[in-house]
C-alpha cells in the first residue's frame, strides 16, 4: 500500500514556463512534507518543505502548496530552467520528527530549452 | 563542507557472495540512515542510527542484512549472502538530529548488481 503517490512518472515543459508536480498521500497522520530533487548518479537533495499547519511555502522559484482536505500537495517551479531537469521525489513524515520519510516513486521533469 | 561519502560507487557480485558498503556522514551529524532504492521507486528506510545506537531497524531484513556504526561516525552495511533481488541503489544519509525537521543529506549511493 503506497502511502505517498506521484502518479505522473514524467513531465515535460518548455524553458520559462511553469512546472507543476503533484503528490497525493493517504496517511492522515502525515504532518510534514518535503520535496527532494535527484540528478542521475547523485543522491537526492532537499529542495523545499511544508508543515501541515501551512498551506503554502515559497523559496525563490519554488513554491509548495498543501491541500490537507484533499491530501494533496504540489510543487510549482516558475520559471522552469533546463537545470531543473531531474527526478523529483515527494516525501512525508509524521509525529513532528523528520526521521522516517516515506517517499513517492518520483516524477522525471524535463525542461526543454 | 564535505557531503556524505559512500564507497564503493558501483559493485557487481555473483549471488550468494557477501558485499559491504561504507558510509561517512557529514561531520557532526549524529543521525545516520541507510536507505534502499529499487529501480523506479523512492528510497525506503532500512535502518536509522542515533550515534552508535540503531534506534529503528524494523525494515532491515535481518536474516541477511547487518549494519554497524561502532564509533558513532562511519557506518557499514553488509549483505551476506546476496540474492538477485538485492540489486538496487543503497543510499546513506545523515542529519544533525531527527527532531525539528532537520534536513537529511544523502550520499551518491552504491549501485549493487547481483548476477
Amino acid at each position: 500500500d503506497q502511502q505517498v503517490k506521484q502518479n505522473s512518472p514524467s513531465l515535460s515543459v518548455q524553458e520559462g514556463r511553469i512546472s507543476i508536480l503533484n503528490c497525493d498521500y493517504t496517511n492522515s497522520m502525515f504532518d510534514y512534507f518535503l520535496w527532494y530533487k535527484k540528478y542521475p548518479a547523485e543522491g537526492p537533495t532537499f529542495l523545499i518543505s511544508i508543515s501541515s499547519i501551512k498551506d503554502k511555502n515559497e523559496d525563490g522559484r519554488f513554491t509548495v502548496f498543501l491541500n490537507k482536505s484533499a491530501k494533496h500537495l504540489s510543487l510549482h517551479i516558475v520559471p522552469s530552467q533546463p537545470g531543473d531537469s531531474a527526478v523529483y521525489f515527494c516525501a512525508a513524515t509524521s509525529g513532528g520528527s523528520n526521521y522516517k520519510l516515506t517517499f513517492g516513486k518520483g516524477t522525471l521533469l524535463t525542461v526543454n530549452p | 563542507e564535505a557531503g556524505v561519502v559512500q564507497s564503493p560507487r558501483y559493485k557487481i557480485i555473483e549471488k550468494k557472495q557477501p558485499v559491504a558498503f561504507w558510509c561517512n556522514p557529514i561531520s557532526g551529524h549524529n543521525t545516520l540512515y541507510w536507505y534502499l532504492q529499487n529501480l523506479g521507486q523512492g528510497p525506503e528506510l532500512l535502518i536509522r542510527y542515533e550515534n552508535e545506537e540503531a534506534v529503528d531497524d524494523s525494515q532491515l531484513p535481518k536474516d541477511r542484512f547487518s549494519a554497524e556504526r561502532l564509533k558513532g561516525v562511519d557506518s557499514t552495511l553488509k549483505i551476506q549472502p546476496a540474492e538477485l533481488g538485492d540489486s538496487a541503489v543503497y543510499l546513506c544519509a545523515s542529519s544533525l538530529s531527527p527532531q525539528g525537521g532537520d534536513t537529511q543529506y544523502f550520499g551518491p549511493g552504491t549501485r549493487l548488481t547481483v548476477l
